[in-house]
């Protein structure tokens, strides 16, 4: 268990649709990161947020939202949702996140979420 | 055009027997490499973590190694057992322009067999 939180474990929903799935970090870890595994891509890295603000930007559409609390959860939210959204979704944590210091952080990943749109 | 790719795609080894999984990258400006092992529907656990004056380290069975100059990397597994089925993933980071950016290979699918 790496003290990582995701919820809900499965979600199945249609078209059109809008979700918000969340993420726990580790006790103490200010910085969260949000990945999207689909079978035929691999991981991809969508945002990372440290402390509450924006830290790093990957593959993230315009149709994907984040934020972190003060509290240091995170929640990320898909609309209009299209057939090829459905994936892993997967949270990580680490305790800092400026820039130089992430070489070194170990990432937890947590157990991810897996979207199913019909 | 920032890649990572692995090869072989799958592999099936038997127990107790030796392995090398491969990771070539196009990426800079390169800030480190890290191989994850993930088990099917969880979450990746990091291996190793390598930046660019580092050639090799070691996590148990497990050993990679990273050739800057080449932009290549292995990881190779020693003694494999039946928990070593996985995909094993390579990343690698770069960062520029204030921010980084994090390439994910596709994965190298493993099965131990008995």
């Amino acid at each position: 268990d790496s003290g990582v939180t995701q919820t809900p474990k499965h979600l199945i929903t249609a078209t059109g649709q809008r979700v918000t799935l969340r993420c726990s970090p580790r006790s103490g870890d200010l910085s969260v990161y949000w990945y999207q595994q689909s079978l035929d891509q691999g991981l991809q890295f969508l945002i990372q947020y440290y402390n509450g603000e924006e830290r790093a930007k990957g593959n993230i559409l315009e149709r994907f939202s984040a934020q972190q609390f003060p509290d240091l959860h995170s929640e990320l939210n898909l609309s209009s949702l299209e057939l090829g959204d459905s994936a892993l979704y997967f949270c990580a944590s680490s305790v800092t996140g400026l820039a130089g210091e992430w070489s070194y952080n170990e990432q937890f990943f947590g157990p991810g979420t897996r979207l199913t749109v019909l | 055009k920032n890649q990572v790719e692995q090869s072989p795609q799958s592999l099936i080894i038997l127990e107790g027997k030796n392995c090398t999984l491969q990771c070539n990258y196009t990426v800079s400006p390169f800030s480190n490499l890290r191989w994850y092992k993930q088990d099917t529907g969880r979450g990746p656990v990091s291996l190793t973590i390598m930046t660019f004056s580092e050639n090799t380290k070691s996590n148990g069975r497990y050993t990679a190694t990273l050739d800057a100059d080449t932009k290549q990397s292995s990881l190779h597994i020693t003694a494999s057992q039946l928990s070593d089925s996985a995909s094993y993933i390579c990343v690698v980071s770069a960062f520029g322009l204030g921010t980084y950016k994090y390439i994910f290979g596709t994965g190298t699918r493993l099965k131990v067999l008995a």
